[in-house]
């Protein structure tokens, strides 16, 4: 089983280009979600998405779009990357909003020169 | 507001010691608890859980048990091996609040031969 499949694993941007993340889940799960992790800061919360059709802020949107393009994938776009930007970004998702445990993605490392 | 304090890191011990990684939180409300486990190179996984008050989870020989009173949930192990080298996320989630999780800023652990 794949579970939670996030593209590119790594990748190296100049100040204001933009790119896309792509995350996909092949386990029917309704909600999927954005994470940043940074050095003493743990996980916080981008955007996410409950379920297909609907995406919510998470605690740190600013600079970030998303898109939930069906049931199966949550993408991250990155309209003009800044800096500050440079992160891990991990996808995860679960099956509905009273099931507890997430899957979580490999991870895209950022680096935003 | 919600948040997660845990003790800082790298816990670096010899094979077959004890482990205790402390953790408390801050929380309007009941949350439900967890230990998420990150491994080198990977995304975040379910270690183990609590959902109320007083409950024990466990999972892989670790253990952290619910303290209302202290308002912590310390994660604990007998004997640690080489393979429980990784870090360790403590998280909560309100009850009602969806999925969306509060982290941690996650402790690093090396164990030695």
């Amino acid at each position: 089983n794949a579970g939670v499949t996030q593209t590119p694993k790594f990748q190296v941007l100049k100040t204001g280009q933009s790119m896309t993340l792509q995350c996909a889940q092949d386990m029917n799960h309704n909600s999927m979600y954005w994470y940043r992790q940074d050095p003493g800061m743990g996980l916080r919360l981008i955007y996410y998405s409950a379920s297909e059709g609907t995406t919510d802020k998470g605690e740190v949107p600013n600079g970030y779009n998303v898109s939930r393009l069906n049931k199966r994938e949550f993408s991250l776009r990155l309209e003009s990357a800044a800096p500050s930007q440079t992160s891990v970004y991990f996808c995860a998702s679960t099956q509905g909003t009273t099931n507890e445990k997430l899957f979580f993605g490999s991870g895209t490392q950022l680096s935003v020169l | 507001g919600n948040s997660v304090t845990q003790m800082e890191g790298p816990v670096t011990l010899s094979e077959e010691a004890f482990l205790t990684i402390n953790c408390t939180y801050t929380a309007t409300g009941y949350p439900s608890l967890f230990w998420y486990v990150q491994y080198p190179g990977e995304g975040l996984q379910l270690l183990l859980k609590a959902t109320k008050a007083d409950d024990k989870g466990s999972n892989k020989g670790f253990e952290a048990t619910y303290r209302k009173e202290t308002t912590s949930f310390h994660l604990e192990k007998g004997s640690v091996q080489v393979s429980d080298s990784a870090v360790y996320f403590c998280a909560l989630r309100l009850t009602g609040g969806g999925n969306k999780l509060t982290f941690g800023t996650g402790t690093q652990l090396k164990v030695e031969l």
